[in-house]
């Protein structure tokens, strides 16, 4: 099946600072996601970005599908930022079940 | 909100209890899921539906089965619990008519297998 890996899988960051979380993976997808899953395990979702481009406030992501990478871009870290950050992906069927990476997780200290 | 709940949200049994865990959605969602979460691993597809009495098997559905008699309704079997099943469930729904294929997740639900 399909290998999705992520990096780095820890980050520390003050307050301000930003970010770019980067998604790897193996073989060519229909579907991405990006997930924040904060500190109460609510899995929160960010953009659902199968190519291209995408920007919401702080927050953007990209992804070049025909070299088989995302990335999620932070700005201004706040701490509500801290958290996992999950990239998923489908890479048969538009219906099929997401294909998870084992995440990054990322500290926003004050 | 995606209009989807997860019950019940705790629960402690024993090993070779059966146990079930009951997606439910108000969104008219076509595709439902059940994934697992354990440490150190991103979340694992265990089982899928395509619609009522439609189902599909996942990455590690050894152990459970899976039940959609109403759309609204997907329900999640352990028939004889493990201290390996251990772990947070996640449901998730995607599909809505003339959407795309988001996934949006439900709260979870923390399982101990004692």
């Amino acid at each position: 099946g399909i290998q999705v890996e992520q990096s780095p899988p820890d980050l520390i960051l003050q307050e301000g600072a930003n970010s770019t979380l980067r998604c790897n993976f193996s073989d060519s997808v229909n579907n991405l996601q990006w997930f924040h899953q904060n500190p109460w395990g609510q899995l929160i979702n960010l953009f659902y970005i199968p190519s291209g481009t995408k920007q919401n406030g702080r927050l953007s992501a990209t992804t070049v599908a025909t070299e088989r990478y995302s990335l999620l871009y932070i700005s201004s870290s706040q701490t509500t930022d801290s958290g996992v950050y999950f990239c998923a992906v489908v890479s048969g069927g538009g219906a099929d079940g997401l294909t998870f990476g084992k995440g990054t997780h990322l500290i926003i200290q004050p | 909100d995606a209009g989807i709940t997860q019950s019940p949200r705790h629960k402690v049994t024993e090993t070779g209890t059966p146990v079930t865990l009951r997606c439910h959605q108000t969104e008219n969602h076509r595709y439902m899921y059940w994934y697992r979460q354990d440490p150190g691993h991103g979340l694992r597809l265990i089982h899928y539906s395509y619609g009522v009495k439609d189902t599909d098997k996942g990455e590690v559905s050894d152990g459970y089965s899976v039940s959609r008699s109403k759309t609204e309704d997907f329900l999640l079997t352990l028939e004889s619990a493990t201290s390996s099943q251990t772990s947070v469930y996640f449901c998730a729904i995607s599909g809505l008519a003339g959407s795309s294929y988001e996934q949006y997740f439900g709260p979870g639900t923390r399982l101990t297998v004692t």
